[in-house]
Parts: C-alpha cells; structure tokens; sequence
C-alpha cells in the first residue's frame, strides 16, 4: 500500500535554531510531493512542491525541502525557527489521482 | 476571491440523522475532493471528483455520498450518522483534471461534525 510516513508527531525547537520535520515516502513511480501547514482551526495552506530538478527547493515563510530519492525522503527545513511557525505540517505525496497525506508533525518554537 | 467555502462551519447530530455537507469553489478548478481529519491519523480521502459529471472512492467512502453538482460545487451527504463519523471535514479543490498530477490543493476552512 502506498503510504506517506512522519515519524515524529512533535518537534520542538528554540526561536532562531534551525529545524527539520521529517517525512518519507512509499508510493510508485516519481510521486510528486508537497509540504502544507495547518494553524488552528483553519484549512491546509500549501507551502511548497517538489515535482522535478533541483533536490532542494524553496517555499513561502522561507521554508525549503530536499527531496533525497535514494532515501524516499522530503525533509522540511528551515535555517531559523520563528514563534509564527509553530503549527501543524503535513507531507503529502501525489500517488495517482489524490493526494496522500501524512499523520502531521505539530512544530513548537519557543521564544 | 473566496476560494473554497464549506457550510455549516459546525454540526451536531444524534445517531441515525442525515446531513449534507455543501461546498463550493470560485477558481474554476475541475478536481475537487473531501476529506477527513482525525487526530493522529492524518487527512484521509473520503470521495474525489476528478472532473465535472464523475466521482470516485477514496480511502474511507464507507457510510458517505457525494454529488458533483456542477463544476463549483461538491456535496457530501451522511444518509445515517454514526459517532464514527465525529470529525473535521475538509473540501478542497485543484486546478488538473484527470490524472492528479502537479496541482496543489486549495481547502476550505473546515467542518466540524459531532455526532451523539
């Protein structure tokens, strides 16, 4: 079955650390994958795609991810934290004709 | 621009009522979809319309309808709630058709049902 995992279900970090949310995948073929954002009691907001090219690529709010194919993954990153982003981030990965997500990973940063 | 708008915002039923979820989306998107949020599993696809006239099962269609009423709006319908049923419902929308491919995914704000 084809699966997107996030191993961590929080991730806390400190405000200007860097941080990272973790995201693998098993889905056929090139899936293309995504990063959302979710702030309380909102939708999904998208932050960014991975489809082909570049292993790293930019998002919005200075969030990247770096697909690394040999290890089915696509990491979320970014170089310093702030309070804002604290939220819940979700990893999706395009397996046919919908989107399949990820449980989240709630990102907490304190100030 | 609204974008996706759902209605009601909020619901709560008793076991063995039926309701609808409406929603709608002003971007001239073809693919729209519904789906679940319960915590610790994630978003998981409940029914998809890849085009205007067609529907599709997604993971968890099991005690749900939909209709693709035209190309803005998709309802989804709970003939006979069940507390299993308790659960944020999103509706979201993307510009491909077909064959999902390259599209992000616009939500709505949410629907959160309760059933008793």
């Amino acid at each position: 079955a084809q699966s997107v995992a996030q191993p961590e279900d929080q991730v806390n970090v400190a405000e200007g650390n860097p941080l990272t949310v973790k995201c693998t995948y098993s889905v056929s073929g090139n899936p293309y994958l995504f990063w959302y954002v979710q702030y309380p009691n909102r939708g999904l907001q998208f932050l960014l795609k991975y489809i082909t090219g570049d292993n790293l690529v930019k998002g919005s709010y200075g969030f990247e991810a770096e697909f690394n194919k040999s290890q089915t993954s696509f990491h979320l990153k970014k170089p310093s934290a702030l309070v804002s982003d604290s939220a819940l981030y979700f990893c999706a990965a395009g397996g046919g004709t919908a989107l399949i997500f990820g449980k989240g990973t709630t990102l907490s940063v304190s100030s | 621009n609204a974008g996706v708008t759902q209605t009601p915002k909020f619901q709560v039923l008793k076991t063995g009522q039926s309701m609808t979820l409406q929603c709608a989306q002003d971007m001239n998107h073809n693919s729209m979809y519904w789906y679940r949020q319960d915590p610790g599993m994630g978003l998981r696809l409940i029914y998809y319309s890849a085009s205007e006239g067609t529907t599709d099962k997604g993971e968890v269609p099991n005690g749900y309808n939909v209709s693709r009423l035209n190309k803005r709006e998709f309802s989804l319908r709970l003939e006979s709630a069940a507390p299993s049923q308790t659960s944020v419902y999103f509706c979201a929308s993307s510009g491909t058709s077909g064959r999902f491919d390259t599209g992000e995914l616009f939500f709505g704000e949410g629907s959160r049902l309760t059933v008793l």
